[in-house]
Formats: structure tokens, sequence, C-alpha cells
């Protein structure tokens, strides 16, 4: 059964970069079959899209955060990692690592068509942006 | 950017009764690439419905999905003593991809 873990720090001062990192088990991150990625949760905002990432290594990005933010890929050690640069207090929050896998069907042109639902979730780790 | 609403901010029912949540979209989503979550204090969301109708994995059958284009509706038919906790929407069709803001479902 997968089962995904957040780690890093628990607090990041203003300007300097967030990082963490998400430990995969119970199955490879270079599965064809699964997306990986990241949601963050704020008392302010509630839930957001943070990114995206394929065993492919392509990535998909919140625009509000795409020029602050690299999601990479660690296949060596079933790990997925995040950075986000040049942080506030507007990125305090609980960070969630998050699984996505499809469904499919096919289309009246017999196209197959896939759909990546989140399913699998970590625990979340809260990060606090302050001085 | 969609945006999703969600109505009742907050339901108070027993246990037993029947739960409707309503989640209006800004712009029509696909609703293949609609789905709803169960979140409880202190833990992380848990997927409920994907394909705005399509129960996951281990999610009893009281809870079902419904919808399409603007209007989607959560209903969980019986509640029971679990059930109460926070329900969010989500959108992942269109970038950037977006939650509602959530409906606690309290006991009365």
């Amino acid at each position: 059964q997968f089962h995904l873990e957040e780690s890093g720090p628990g607090l990041v001062k203003p300007s300097e970069t967030l990082s963490l990192t998400c430990t995969v088990s119970g199955g490879s991150i270079t599965s064809e079959s699964c997306y990986w990625g990241w949601i963050r949760q704020s008392p302010g905002k509630g839930l957001e899209w943070v990114g995206t990432i394929y065993y492919s290594g392509t990535t998909y990005y919140n625009p509000s955060l795409k020029s602050r933010l690299t999601i990479s890929l660690d296949t060596s050690n079933n790990q997925f990692s995040l950075r986000l640069n040049s942080v506030t207090a507007a990125d305090t929050a609980v960070y969630y690592c998050v699984r996505r896998t499809p469904e499919s069907d096919y289309d009246n042109s017999g196209y197959r068509n896939y759909y990546y639902h989140v399913d699998v979730w970590g625990k979340g780790t809260s990060v606090i942006v302050s001085s | 950017e969609i945006v999703l609403t969600q109505s009742p901010g907050t339901l108070s029912l027993s246990p037993g009764e029947r739960a409707t949540l309503s989640c209006r979209a800004s712009q029509s989503v696909n609703s293949r690439l609609f789905a709803w979550y169960q979140q409880k204090p202190g833990q992380a969301p848990r997927l409920l419905i994907y394909g705005a109708s399509s129960r996951a994995t281990g999610i009893p059958d009281r809870f079902s999905g419904s919808g399409s284009g603007t209007d989607f509706t959560l209903t969980i038919s019986r509640l029971e003593p679990g059930d109460f906790a926070v329900y969010y929407c989500h959108q992942y069709g269109s970038s950037p991809e977006t939650f509602g803001q959530g409906t606690k479902v309290e006991i009365k």
C-alpha cells in the first residue's frame, strides 16, 4: 500500500527558500501510471494546488507560484521534492504531498483519455515563515 | 481561474439524517475532473468521490456524487458519527486547479 511522508524544516525565514521532500513507500515513483504533487492548506487561503510532476520529469505549476517554484524527482531515493524561493508569510501553510492515479475512457474517435485524481495524501507538514 | 463556491458553509444535522452539499463553479467543469474530499481535524483530506460520481476505494455507498457543468452535489444518505467533518470540492481540469472553501457538517 502506498504511503507518502513529508519532511523538511518547520520554520523558514522570509526571503529564504523552502525545501520539502516527500518519501514514497509501497511503490515506485517511476511508475508510468502515476503523477505526484504538492497541495498546501492555510487558514487564509484554504486548500491550494501547488504543482504536479510526472515520472518523466514533466511539471505543471500553479501560475501564481511558477516563478518561485521547482518540483523535482529523486528516483534513486524514491522521493520527490519542492523548492519555493523568496518565501513570505503568505507561504505559511500545511504542505501535503500527494499521489495522482488515472482513470480512463474512450472518446467518440476512439482516443483514450486519462484523468488523474488525487487519491493518496501524506499526513502533511506545517511550515511557518517568520523571522 | 475557476472559482468553486460551496454551500452551505455549515450544515447542522443529526445522525441518521441526509446531508446534501453543493458546489457551484464559476465556469463549466469537465465532470471527469471533479472530486470531493472529507477532512477531519488534524488529518489530511481523504478522497471520497472522483469523476463527479465515482466512489473511491473503501468509501461506503451512503456517499454519492452527482452533477455536471457548473453544479455538483455530494449526498450522504444517512449520517453516521464519523461523517461529521469538513467537505471540500476540487476541480482539476483547468489550470490552476482549485478547491471550494469547504462545508462543515456538524452535529445538531
